[in-house]
């Protein structure tokens, strides 16, 4: 049963620490994707990468946020340094663009990050 | 910029009873999908709406899409409790992959 895996599910900082999230997508899977979801903003997309390369992190703050995928079983997205207001569940999903053009985005359980 | 809007926001009804939400989006757009999530959870995929006129149905709930109308609405049939979750909405652009969602709607099956 293939499935997007992400670690930790749980992480509890301190303001001013560093904090790194990882995903591993289903094998096979060309797009990943960093989401973060909030009460007040809903889900937002943070991050897009289509075979490892990103294509897309406007949604992203620059200037404490990074996200990579150093090889095609691990992407990582990282906090540097860590605010209250960065407090959220961060999701990773993960696709398959078919030559058909159908396409279809699967999940993570997601990294439940509270920063004090 | 695209925007997403799904109503109503909550929604509270009786087990055995029809409703439907609805999510409007702001730009021509030839895919759309639903999502449930229930509390604590992660996002699990529901349907994959690919063109005007798609229908698809699984169980009790039935998803359609107009593209013209830019509307999709999720039809819930004689509910159960079991459906009881949030449900969202998520426009893709053109087949370029990236999803923008809706608020979410969130409902309540009461026995």
């Amino acid at each position: 049963d293939a499935r997007v895996t992400q670690t930790p599910r749980h992480k509890v900082t301190e303001m001013g620490q560093e904090v790194t999230m990882r995903c591993q997508p289903i094998l096979g899977h060309n797009t990943v994707f960093w989401y973060r979801q909030t009460m007040m903003q809903g889900l937002e997309l943070l991050a897009y990468f289509r075979n490892r390369a990103p294509l897309d992190d406007s949604g992203m703050p620059k200037d404490r946020f990074s996200a990579e995928m150093p090889d095609a079983t691990l992407a990582t997205l990282k906090i540097q340094p860590s605010e209250p207001r960065d407090s959220a569940v961060y999701f990773c999903a993960s696709g398959l663009t078919w030559t058909s053009g159908d396409y279809e985005q699967f999940f993570g359980p997601g990294t439940r990050l509270t920063v004090l | 910029e695209l925007k997403v809007e799904q109503n109503p926001l909550f929604l509270s009804m009786q087990e055995g009873k029809n409703y439907t939400i609805y999510c409007n989006y702001s730009t021509t757009s030839d895919r759309l999908y639903w999502y449930r999530q229930d509390p604590g959870k992660s996002l699990e995929s529901l349907f994959v709406l690919l063109s005007n006129g798609a229908v698809k149905q699984e169980g009790r709930l039935m998803a359609s899409l107009d593209t013209k109308a830019r509307l999709s609405t999720l039809h819930i049939t004689a509910a159960v409790h079991d459906l009881s979750a949030t449900y969202f909405c998520a426009v893709e652009l053109f087949g370029n992959e990236k999803l923008t969602f809706g608020t979410g709607t969130r409902l309540t099956i009461i026995p």
